[in-house]
């Protein structure tokens, strides 16, 4: 089964603005991790975060964890229209495959 | 250029017509696996392989099957599609080695009528 799950499903903001992404999953994980997808094309790798770290940056990407939760966030500051997209975390659940399952997403619009 | 590979990556088929999709990675991944992404479904997992000869059931194998007799291919097999198996089609690999981050290739998108 799925298993994580991210909220909002559909996040509308403008040019500038922050956008906040929550992913919640079911079971302990080795790692997480955020991709992206443009409009029907593959996914891009964004950033994985350990289950052992609770915060990491990429660029304008800032990724937190909170295993007692079983949830993460994912913030993209000062967004821009290029990052209108859909966001999809995956979770490598412990001791299972490595191979990551994931969520339904959240279709990120940003206005210019 | 590390990348992943699918053919087709459009196929409009009838169903019960046998057809494969492959997959072909250059990167020397352990790792492959196959996903569909339906609307509102996001991705689900079909089978999955850790290597050579070593496959296993995702969340949703019915009517799929798959093989892995090197490492760098992975193809999905529909034996007998069916219209509900109308869908986008998504391979991908990774390594342990290199944290398990998943490259995707662009996708197969399949019409069974």
């Amino acid at each position: 089964s799925q298993q994580g799950e991210e909220d909002p499903q559909a996040l509308s903001i403008q040019e500038g603005e922050n956008a906040t992404m929550n992913c919640s999953y079911k079971t302990s994980i080795n790692n997480l991790q955020w991709y992206r997808q443009n409009s029907g094309r593959g996914l891009v790798h964004l950033i994985l975060i350990r289950s052992n770290e609770r915060e990491k940056h990429s660029g304008r990407l800032r990724v937190t964890l909170d295993t007692s939760k079983k949830s993460s966030s994912l913030l993209i500051t000062a967004s821009r229209a290029a990052d209108t997209a859909s966001y999809f975390c995956a979770t490598a659940a412990s001791g299972g495959s490595y191979i990551p399952t994931f969520g339904r997403g959240t279709s990120l619009i940003v206005h210019p | 250029e590390a990348q992943v590979t699918q053919n087709p990556r459009y196929l409009i088929t009838v169903t019960g017509k046998k057809l494969t999709v492959t997959c072909s990675q250059n990167m020397n991944h352990e790792y492959m696996s196959w996903y569909r992404q339906d609307p509102g479904l996001g991705l689900r997992q079909i089978y999955y392989s850790m290597n050579v000869e070593v496959t296993d059931k995702g969340d949703v194998p019915e009517g799929y099957k798959v093989s892995r007799k090197e490492k760098r291919n992975f193809p999905l097999i529909l034996e007998s599609p069916s219209p509900n198996q109308t869908s986008l089609y998504f391979c991908a690999s990774s390594s342990p080695m290199t944290g398990g981050e998943l490259f995707f290739g662009e996708g197969s998108r399949l019409t069974v009528l």
